[in-house]
């Protein structure tokens, strides 16, 4: 089963415009992780948020997380069409013997040149 | 450094054929990881390795085997395909699976089982 959601499942927005992604999750978690995925291609890590973190800023990226509300959004601001891709967030799990990323089903954001 | 590679890239089987994938890592990483992904969906994983000669069964392995005789090679196998296996399959590997694990993905390999 997914651990995480990712909402929305899919987000058009014009160049120069701000684009938004949330993901909820359901267990407790230490750290929670986006990555992207160009069409076609492997995941590439964006940016990782742990636990004990509100907030954490990267280039144009901005990672909030509300582990009350075990929630967690990305925000890219001032978007660029090779900004195009699809956005997974992916939270830690403990399966017995390791600790495992389980990814949602991902966003895909469409910038428009 | 080329990071993580997977062979094949694109692979059509028929129903029942068995083959191989190939994943290799040249960062020294411990962990090493087979997902699936498909369409509209997040990566499943299959099986995963904590250490050469290590292999652990994640969310779906059913249908899938692998081995980890070298800690740079983690391979995938399918001894009678499916097509429920049609899928893209994705290796990657991490330093260790501890709290800030980064995981380091291959390119993917596409795969049609007729």
């Amino acid at each position: 089963s997914q651990q995480g959601e990712e909402d929305p499942q899919a987000l058009s927005i014009q160049e120069g415009e701000n684009a938004t992604m949330n993901c909820s999750y359901k267990t407790s978690i230490n750290n929670l992780q986006w990555y992207r995925q160009n069409s076609g291609r492997g995941l590439v890590h964006l940016i990782l948020i742990r636990s004990n973190e509100r907030e954490k800023h990267s280039g144009r990226l901005r990672v909030t997380l509300d582990t009350s509300k075990k929630s967690s959004s990305l925000l890219i601001t001032a978007s660029r069409a090779a900004d195009t891709a699809s956005y997974f967030c992916a939270t830690d799990a403990w399966d017995g013997s390791a600790r495992q990323l389980t990814f949602g089903s991902g966003t895909q954001l469409t910038v428009l040149p | 450094n080329a990071g993580v590679t997977q062979t094949p890239k694109f692979r059509v089987l028929k129903t029942g054929q068995s083959m191989t994938l190939l994943c290799a890592q040249d960062m020294n990483h411990e962990y090493m990881y087979w997902y699936r992904q498909d369409p509209g969906m997040g990566l499943r994983l299959i099986h995963y390795s904590v250490g050469e000669g290590t292999t652990a069964k994640g969310e779906v392995p059913d249908g899938y085997n692998v081995s980890r005789l070298k800690k740079q090679n983690f391979l995938l196998g399918l001894e009678s395909a499916a097509p429920s296996q049609t899928s893209v399959y994705f290796c990657a590997s991490s330093v260790t699976s501890g709290r800030t694990d980064t995981q380091y993905f291959g390119p993917g390999t596409r795969l049609t089982v007729l």
